[in-house]
């Protein structure tokens, strides 16, 4: 079965430090793969995705992924983090072409200034 | 913004009121979702709906109905609920047979069952 596992659940970390979210997923076939965030009392919000082509994914906000294939990953970074990156994010990945996204349980991350 | 709203955006009922949760997409995406959002547990797909045919029921309690009169509008009848079914219940819509699929999420709504 399809399954997506981020082994963060919360994060806490100051301002300027570097940032490394881990996703791991399990799916037989080809992926895309994404980042959502959910910044506080907001909706669902696309970071980044992951179709084809380049592994390193770079979205909004400075933030960037990287598929790694061999290790069914597809990590978030952020080099220096700021206090406005409080919140909730999701991993989640459907296969080419299909609908169901699975979702991570999600990591909440926190900054203090 | 992301071009799909929801009505109400927080909702308290009652275990015996019969209430409905709406949808509507501004992108003119023919597939919709609901998706339920509970505290530490991954969001869980709940219902699909393509042109206005529901394609997926991820074996969801019958006090749930889901309704989709049109590729724009997706409404969720609730009635007999149990205050397990408290959580966020989140929209999503997208362009169904594209190859990326990717989701543009509404805000959702807050509902309390007491």
């Amino acid at each position: 079965a399809q399954s997506v596992s981020q082994h963060n659940h919360h994060v806490i970390l100051s301002e300027a430090a570097s940032l490394e979210l881990g996703c791991n997923y399990s799916y037989g076939g080809t992926v895309n793969l994404f980042w959502y965030v959910q910044y506080p009392g907001q909706h669902l919000q696309l970071l980044l995705k992951y179709f084809s082509g380049d592994p390193l994914v770079k979205g909004i906000k400075g933030f960037e992924a990287e598929f790694i294939k061999s290790k069914f990953s597809f990590n978030l970074r952020k080099p220096s983090v700021q206090w406005s990156d409080t919140a909730e994010y999701f991993c989640a990945v459907n296969g080419q072409g299909a609908q169901k996204l699975v979702f991570g349980q999600g990591t909440r991350l926190t900054i203090n200034p | 913004e992301t071009g799909v709203t929801q009505t109400p955006r927080h909702l308290v009922m009652g275990m015996t009121n019969k209430k409905s949760l709406k949808c509507e997409q501004h992108l003119g995406h023919n597939a919709m979702y609901w998706y339920k959002q509970s505290a530490k547990k991954p969001l869980e797909l709940m219902f699909v709906y393509n042109f206005k045919e529901q394609t997926e029921n991820n074996s969801v309690p019958s006090r749930f109905s889901p309704e989709c009169p049109n590729s724009s509008h997706l409404f969720l009848h609730l009635h007999t609920l149990q205050p397990e079914d408290s959580a966020l219940y989140l929209c999503a819509s997208s362009q169904e047979r594209s190859s990326y699929n990717e989701q543009f999420f509404g805000p959702g709504t807050r509902l309390t069952v007491l």
